[in-house]
C-alpha cells in the first residue's frame, strides 16, 4: 500500500507553547487528509477534514482556532496545535487518500504523540 | 449519523485458535463500507480487511474474514490460527459510500477490543 509520513513522532512541549505536525503522503497526491484524535485505550476520535487548497472542515466540538490546518500541497497537510495546554495532550494519527479512489485505499500516518508540560 | 458498536473491551484466545471479534453498526446511509484495523502498541493503524455493504460475499483476507450481517448490522472479524503478534487493539469502522463504491474517507470508529494471544 501506499505511504503516509507523520513528523514528529513524538513531541513535548511547554504549556502555552505551538506545536506543528506535519503529514506527508510519500508515493501519491492526496487529494484529501484526515485529522484523528486518540487518548489512551480509546477510540480515534476524527478532528477534521483537509483538502488541498480549501479551508479544512471541522468536527462539531473541535476548535478551530486552536486546532490550525493547512493542506498547502496534494502531498502535505499540517497540524498546528496553538496554545497548547496539557488537556492537549494525545496521539495524533493522519490519513491520506486521493478522491475517487476506492473506500479500502486510504492510507495512515504512524501518528505522532503530543505531551504537554 | 453513523454509530460503530464494539461490545467487547478485551478478548483473550490460545495460540493457533480462532477468535471472532464483534462490531455492530448503525447508519442511514444506504451505501457504506465496513473496516477493520488492528494497532499495536506502537499506535500505527494496520489495515486489515474492508466489506461493501453492496458486497453479497463475505470478505477474506489471508487469515481474517468477515463475518456480515447485514439484517443484523454486525461485522464481525474473524481471526483463525491466532499468533502471538496478533496481541494488539481492533477497531471496527464505517464509512458512507458515493456512487460507484467510493468512499468519502470519513471513518467512525468503535471503542476497540484488545486481543491478547495466549502461547
Amino acid at each position: 500500500g501506499a505511504v503516509v509520513s507523520q513528523h514528529p513522532s513524538r513531541v513535548i512541549c511547554k504549556s502555552g507553547t505551538s506545536v506543528k505536525i506535519e503529514c506527508r503522503s510519500l508515493d501519491f497526491q492526496a487529494t484529501t487528509m484526515f485529522w484523528y484524535r486518540q487518548f489512551p485505550k480509546q477510540s480515534l476520535m476524527l478532528m477534521a477534514t483537509s483538502n488541498e487548497g480549501s479551508k479544512a472542515t471541522y468536527e462539531q466540538g473541535v476548535e478551530k482556532d486552536k486546532f490550525l490546518i493547512n493542506h498547502a500541497s496534494l502531498t502535505l497537510s499540517t497540524l498546528t496545535v496553538t496554545s497548547a495546554h496539557p488537556e492537549d495532550s494525545s496521539f495524533y494519527i493522519c490519513s491520506a487518500r486521493l478522491d475517487g479512489s476506492q473506500a479500502r485505499e486510504q492510507y495512515f500516518g504512524p501518528g505522532t504523540r503530543l505531551t504537554v508540560t | 449519523a453513523q454509530k460503530i458498536t464494539q461490545t467487547q473491551p478485551g478478548m483473550f484466545v490460545q495460540e493457533k485458535e480462532a477468535v471472532t471479534l464483534d462490531c455492530t453498526y448503525d447508519t442511514s446511509d444506504q451505501s457504506y463500507g465496513l473496516f477493520w484495523y488492528k494497532q499495536p502498541s506502537s499506535g500505527e493503524m494496520i489495515f486489515l480487511i474492508y466489506q461493501g455493504s453492496y458486497d453479497e460475499q463475505n470478505a477474506t483476507e489471508g487469515r481474517y474474514s468477515l463475518n456480515f450481517q447485514k439484517a443484523r448490522k454486525s461485522a464481525n472479524l474473524v481471526i483463525s490460527a491466532s499468533q502471538l503478534g496478533d496481541s494488539a487493539m481492533y477497531f471496527c469502522a464505517m464509512s458512507p459510500l458515493g456512487a460507484g463504491g467510493t468512499s468519502y474517507g470519513k471513518l467512525t470508529f468503535g471503542q476497540g477490543t484488545i486481543l491478547t494471544v495466549h502461547p
